[in-house]
């Protein structure tokens, strides 16, 4: 499984756009970038995923380097709600087994 | 539609016991997976099913087990329990590789 290296807590303004950096930088040529986040008291939830190309969904964009040694997760604008720990997790198509690593805790001030 | 229902929402199960969660997939989702939440050690991998069958497995002690039905619907088992199985155990499904998966809100098992 490739490695994925993430700050291990973050803080941002409500309303302010989010960028939450991941460094995968043994990742295989075919292993996908997702991403998840868990609330407090919630199981995990899926946000985004992409190969080589940014990606962008209603929750978020995911900027991914050319050489796909690291990535970036984007939310445009946050709010309290997206207070939660983010994971970024490689995965290969057919192993279908997420391995979290210990994320990326994001605090909101309001 | 509805989401990943997983039940019992919590249990108390004493030590030497078993144990047995239930899992019901989104419907038309034919992978379902399980993963083991604790403090100490994150968000483990147990194993993934998909159309009955076994495909992935964690590194987890014989005594945790599974199985999905026909209906995709899943079960793990963990017999002869250790204190150290207390955690929140989640069940995950997934239509197919692209989405992503969906979890459930888990069950938190407390062995006593």
């Amino acid at each position: 499984d490739a490695k994925t290296t993430q700050p291990n807590s973050m803080e941002s303004n409500e309303e302010e756009p989010v960028h939450l950096p991941c460094n995968h930088s043994t990742i295989s040529g075919t292993d996908y970038i997702h991403w998840y986040r868990q609330l407090p008291s919630q199981g995990p939830e899926y946000v985004i995923h992409g190969l080589t190309s940014n990606v962008n969904n209603r929750m978020a964009s995911l900027a991914i380097a050319e050489d796909r040694k690291s990535s970036t997760l984007i939310l445009h604008r946050a709010t309290l709600r997206d207070a939660a720990v983010y994971y970024c997790i490689p995965l290969n198509f057919g192993n279908e087994k997420l391995t979290f690593g210990t994320g990326t805790r994001l605090t909101i001030i309001p | 539609k509805a989401g990943v229902t997983q039940t019992p929402r919590y249990l108390i199960k004493t030590r030497g016991q078993q144990v047995t969660l239930s899992c019901s997939p989104i419907s038309g989702h034919r992978s379902v997976s399980w993963y083991q939440q604790t403090p100490g050690q994150g968000l483990q991998f147990l194993f993934e099913y998909f159309s009955e069958t076994q495909r992935n497995k964690g590194n987890f002690p014989g005594r945790f087990s599974g199985r999905q039905f026909s209906n995709s619907r899943s079960e793990m088992n963990v017999s002869t329990l250790e204190l150290g199985d207390s955690a929140l155990y989640l069940c995950a499904s997934s239509l197919a590789f692209v989405g992503g998966y969906t979890f459930g809100s888990g069950t938190r098992l407390t062995v006593v």
